[in-house]
């Protein structure tokens, strides 16, 4: 058990750019979600998937937002048109199912200057 | 809907109790709690399922008021290791999983 994997672990782009971050779940685990966090909050949901499928998807998630979860295994997360507010911790977390535990990856921590 | 946690911040000494409320206005099949330290990602606590359990692992437990829509987080004989931020996460029966804004626990030698 490797736990999840995030890459890469900080990114750095000019506002307007896209960025697409990879999460790779522990192998096994159907259920992913991504979420965000800024400074001094909680984790703030994104969606999540039930092996390929995308389940739930945040009302405050913008067009600019899209995941991806093509063979149920590793997942992708886009933002397309990079904003100054997109800057926070982008952290995914996999589970065996939705009553199970969520198991957290080290987040990728994205800053638009 | 965010769940509402309470006390915002606490600061305790080595050995003190502590106790963390996370409430909801919905009705809620499920609650976890997490616990995060600086620069790291959230680390699984314990789940509490609907039906008033009570969990404990060592010195941390918790209880689950389905009634009420309330669980709190018992902490005892606090350890130096024990600081972090302690966040609720609320299922509510699988519409939406949403952390609560977090409280914010120091244990000072």
């Amino acid at each position: 058990d490797t736990g999840v994997s995030q890459d890469p672990r900080h990114k750095i782009t000019k506002r307007g750019q896209n960025v697409t971050f990879r999460c790779d779940p522990i192998s096994e685990h159907n259920r992913l979600y991504w979420y965000r966090q800024t400074l001094g909050q909680g984790p703030e949901f994104l969606t999540y998937f039930q092996n390929e499928a995308q389940l739930e998807k945040s009302r405050l998630l913008s067009d600019r937002f899209s995941a991806e979860r093509p063979k149920g295994s590793f997942s992708t997360l886009e933002i397309q048109r990079t904003e100054q507010g997109d800057s926070a911790m982008y952290l995914c977390a996999s589970s065996p199912d939705g009553q199970q535990p969520q198991h957290f990856g080290d987040g990728t921590r994205l800053s638009i200057l | 809907q965010q769940p509402v946690q309470s006390p915002q911040a606490v600061i305790l000494r080595e050995g003190e109790d502590a106790v963390i409320n996370c409430s909801s206005s919905k009705a809620l099949y499920s609650v976890h709690w997490y616990r995060q330290k600086h620069g790291e990602a959230p680390v699984f606590l314990m789940i509490l399922l609907k039906g008033g359990e009570q969990k404990g692992h060592e010195k941390i437990s918790a209880s689950f008021n389905e009634k009420k829509q309330q669980s709190s987080l018992y902490l005892t004989a606090s350890q130096l290791s024990y600081s972090g931020t302690y966040f609720c996460g609320t299922d509510d029966y699988g519409q939406n999983f949403v952390f609560g804004p977090g409280t914010r626990l120091s244990v000072l030698p």
